[in-house]
């Protein structure tokens, strides 16, 4: 059982690169979300999908897209990427519920030069 | 944007101490708060999740309580050892969104 799984763990971007990052799970989760860890700051939310072609934006989504045209994955997209946007990304899922808890995957340190 | 705070920052006590932390939410729209422990290189995993004003978890040595009429939660963990190292990250659910705290990062030194 493989969890949560993100792709790629490391990514060094030149600004105005595009790119983008897969998340995952094999739980079948219904609830699938993207944050971004920085130095001092609590994870942030980007984007959430809470079903199979659902998305929405969470506090920091500028800049991002997403996708989840399939339930087990939920990809972050950076159409033009900027050195604000270096950060570790982590993806996490869960089912629907106050009771369930996330499961994280790994993270992907992503570098903007 | 919603303000989850935890205190203290960062925490260093001797292996056998017992210590707690202290997370702060907002008490309108509360759905959930979670306690997450997370480890150098590893990924975040759930430690507690409580719903009900006054609920209290523990498992082994570790334990929390929840006051969500003044938005509080604390953390407990009694006889620390090495092993408990890592920063604890506490989570704030409304709706379908967490807001997590900044975590409080403890040092256990044999």
């Amino acid at each position: 059982n493989a969890g949560v799984t993100q792709t790629p763990k490391f990514r060094v971007l030149k600004t105005g690169q595009s790119m983008t990052l897969l998340c995952a799970q094999d739980m079948n989760h219904e609830y699938m979300y993207w944050y971004r860890q920085d130095p001092g700051m609590g994870l942030r939310l980007i984007h959430y999908s809470v079903g199979e072609g659902t998305t929405a934006k969470g506090e920091v989504p500028d800049g991002y897209n997403v996708s989840r045209l399939k339930k087990q994955n939920f990809l972050l997209g950076l159409e033009s990427a900027a050195p604000s946007q270096t950060s570790v990304y982590f993806c996490a899922s869960r089912n629907p519920g106050p009771d369930e808890k996330l499961f994280f995957g790994s993270g992907t340190q992503l570098s903007v030069l | 944007i919603l303000n989850v705070e935890q205190s203290p920052q960062s925490l260093h006590v001797q292996e056998g101490d017992s210590t707690n932390f202290t997370c702060s939410f907002p008490s309108s729209n509360f759905y959930a708060l979670h306690w997450y422990r997370w480890e150098t290189a590893k990924s975040p995993e759930a430690l507690f999740v409580m719903t009900l004003n006054g609920d209290e978890k523990k498992k082994g040595r570790i334990s929390a309580t929840l006051n969500t009429k003044e938005g509080y939660s604390y953390l407990y963990i009694k006889g620390s050892q090495p092993e408990d190292s890592a920063t604890y990250l506490c989570a704030f659910m409304t709706g379908n969104q967490f807001y997590f705290g900044t975590g409080t990062s403890l040092t256990v030194i044999p």
